[in-house]
């Protein structure tokens, strides 16, 4: 079964600090990997997007990772700041699926950064 | 350019009436998406437009929920007959084509409150 899981469920840091989140996938085949970053709110907004053959992207102080081999993504924030205050949501996009069910949502992780 | 709208913002309704939400896409942008949001829980899809296609309906979760797109503009998405589990944000989001390969725009979302 296609699946991805997010992990921490939620997490705490003080402004500033850097943290990590997780996402592991067991979707098959694969065609990309997202990062979105969802404000309270709002809509979810694309932070990165990763094919098979990419190993790390940037955006600004968003670093994410794949390591397609064990079906593993991070997605790295540096120097934290309050605005990155939201929830975080990997995507997996699969191949050969109708295009509705094409992509498989994570929970996502919900993070504050407290001053 | 303006991204995704969508109306209303929050609904609140009494069990067993109608509802009607309402997504604008970007212009230009071909592929329609409506998802469901329960609290604490991942995207789930519900329906998929592309183009004049016939629509991708696998998603919606019983004949209560239906929705309408003309051409390539505005969506609506009805429920009928409301009930308290169709409490959930509503979100719509567009792409240049199919999002397994185009990045998507999401709306802010419709939050709907079924009392």
């Amino acid at each position: 079964k296609n699946q991805v899981e997010q992990s921490p469920q939620s997490l705490i840091i003080l402004e500033g600090k850097n943290c990590t989140l997780q996402c592991n996938y067991t979707v098959s085949p694969f065609s990309n990997l997202r990062w979105y970053k969802q404000d309270t709110g709002r809509g979810p907004v694309s932070l990165t997007i990763m094919t098979f053959s990419e190993n790390t992207k940037s955006n600004g102080r968003y670093t994410a990772t794949l390591d397609a081999d064990t079906k593993q993504s991070s997605l790295h924030i540096t120097a934290s700041q309050l605005s990155d205050s939201a929830s975080y949501i990997c995507v997996v996009s699969a191949l050969g699926f109708q295009a509705g069910t094409a992509l498989i949502f994570g929970k996502g992780t919900t993070l504050s950064v407290s001053s | 350019g303006a991204g995704v709208s969508q109306s209303p913002s929050n609904k609140v309704t009494e069990k067993g009436k109608d509802v009607e939400l309402r997504c604008d896409p970007i212009s230009g942008h071909t592929a329609l998406y409506w998802y469901r949001q329960r609290l604490g829980q991942g995207l789930e899809f519900l329906i998929y437009f592309q183009g004049n296609s016939a629509p991708d309906k696998s998603g919606l979760p019983s004949d209560r929920f239906s929705a309408e797109r003309t051409g390539e503009s505005v969506s609506t998405l009805t429920i009928q007959r409301t009930q308290q589990e169709d409490s959930a944000v509503y979100l719509c989001a567009s792409s240049l084509g199919t999002a397994a390969a185009y990045e998507q725009y999401f709306g802010p979302g419709t939050r709907l409150t079924v009392t």
